[in-house]
């Protein structure tokens, strides 16, 4: 199985901040990396596929980047409803595997 | 506006078979990935496996003795059984839509907790 690490576990910033979440997989997954953004009792919701590809829908603050085996998701100015868990995921090979989970909590 | 819609019983006795259903609606349930995804109270996500309306499935290893994923296109749904649960299986079990196999979930069910206990 291709192991996914995320960092950092979480983090507190405020509105307005510039925050970047890393994920790295444990061998080459090209560009095969997927986003998520989860609320406390909803289901996730795809953000970013392939790497760098806005879902349809997602506000531009979003951006995500890498190849290989290290990839960022970037959100460029923090919105209030930005607060939530943030997955990663590989959909290189199966099984399909996410990582931990990074929650960006309020500063 | 594709929807999904899981649906089963809550709570399952353990060495017994967990059984769901996600309902697709908005869509043809044809030419995707279907997939089960769960998610144990507190902790991250698992894949469990999918199925394709050709028939073909694929399972996570960590599961595959004990999971079985059918799609039934007529009804535009596709189900999970997971036989011999343990309290291990506790989880918020979500369905979700795979539109080519290298990229994300971009559809997801609402989620069902589904609670082992005797």
């Amino acid at each position: 199985d291709i192991q996914m690490t995320q960092s950092p576990s979480s983090l507190s910033a405020s509105v307005g901040n510039r925050v970047t979440i890393t994920c790295r997989a444990s061998q080459s997954i090209s560009n095969y990396l997927n986003w998520y953004q989860q609320k406390p009792g909803k289901a996730p919701k795809l953000l970013i596929y392939v790497a760098s590809s806005l879902q349809s829908g997602v506000p531009s603050r979003f951006s995500g980047s890498g190849s290989g085996t290290d990839f960022t998701l970037t959100i460029s100015s923090l919105q209030p409803e930005d607060f939530a868990t943030y997955y990663c995921q590989q959909s290189y090979s199966t099984p399909r595997t996410f990582g931990q989970g990074t929650k960006v909590e309020i500063k | 506006q594709v929807q999904l819609q899981e649906s089963g019983p809550g709570l399952v006795k353990p060495s017994e078979t967990l059984s769901l259903t996600c309902t697709v609606s908005g869509g043809s349930i044809s030419n995707y990935y279907w997939n089960w995804i769960r998610q144990p109270p507190g902790k991250g996500l698992e894949w469990i496996g999918y199925g394709y309306h050709s028939g073909s499935t694929n399972y996570n290893p960590s599961l595959k003795s004990r999971v079985t994923i059918s799609v039934d296109t007529s009804k535009n749904q596709f189900s999970l059984k997971l036989s011999s649960v343990t309290a291990a299986d506790t989880a918020v079990y979500y369905c979700a839509r795979n539109p080519h196999s290298g990229m994300g979930f971009d559809y997801w069910g609402q989620g069902i907790l589904v609670t082992v206990s005797s």
